[in-house]
């Protein structure tokens, strides 16, 4: 069974740093893609971060130079490193992976997602 | 990037009616688009992939249909547990998600 497991999330000041880590079972993370998405208040869901399972990541624009995704396989785990956090930051982080469903396109949908874990930045 | 837009805001349905969603991408995702319903508190729920396949476990009264730019979610017969938020996403180039649309009850 898949499950995936936030934590790292918590209250912190503007300009400071998280570390949100994400640890899975049930699959292996080198070969899926891993995701973050985030939820803010009252907001729709936001695409954050994807790292592939050849390496290669990418960023929403707004967190691009401040925010650092990343995997280590040896503990199955995915984190995302959050730098110079503003306040319209906050949200609710969710980790997510793809589904099993095959496409014949060759691409997967999102179908794995974690409880979620709530980055509080305010003074 | 690719941006999403869905209509309407909120739905409100009584039970038993027809519920229709939409969603609009800016540029062709061809049918790399899925729909997720989805409740303060609660993670997303995979509902249809490939922007007309149901996932594992949604009800036949789920149906989705499109391609390239236009896409529809239908719920044919609103039960009571359906009343919710519903998002697409595109995840033909990168990932983004459309604002949602709220189901409520009339």
């Amino acid at each position: 069974e898949v499950q995936l497991e936030e934590s790292g999330g918590g209250l912190i000041q503007p300009g400071g740093s998280l570390r949100l880590s994400c640890a899975a079972s049930g699959f292996t993370v080198s070969r899926n893609y891993m995701i973050w998405v985030r939820q803010a208040p009252g907001q729709g869901l936001e695409w954050v971060s994807v790292i592939y399972s050849g390496g290669g990541t990418y960023y929403v624009e707004s967190v691009k130079g401040r925010f650092v995704i990343s995997r280590d396989d040896s503990k199955n785990t995915v984190y995302l490193q959050m730098n110079s956090l503003r306040v319209e930051d906050t949200a609710v982080y969710y980790c997510a992976t793809q589904s099993d469903h095959y496409e014949s396109t060759g691409y997967y949908s999102v179908g794995y997602w974690g409880q979620g874990t709530l980055v509080t930045v305010s003074s | 990037d690719i941006v999403m837009t869905q209509s309407p805001v909120t739905l409100s349905v009584s039970p038993g009616e027809r519920a229709t969603l939409s969603c609009r991408a800016s540029q062709s995702v061809s049918n790399n688009l899925a729909w997720y319903q989805h409740t303060p508190g609660q993670a997303p729920k995979l509902l249809i992939y490939g922007a007309s396949s149901r996932a594992t476990g949604t009800p036949a009264r789920f149906s989705g249909s499109g391609s390239g730019t236009e896409f529809t979610l239908t719920i044919s017969s609103l039960q009571s547990e359906d009343f919710a938020i519903y998002s697409c996403l595109q995840y033909n180039h990168r990932f983004s998600f459309g604002p949602g649309t709220r189901v409520d009850i009339k």
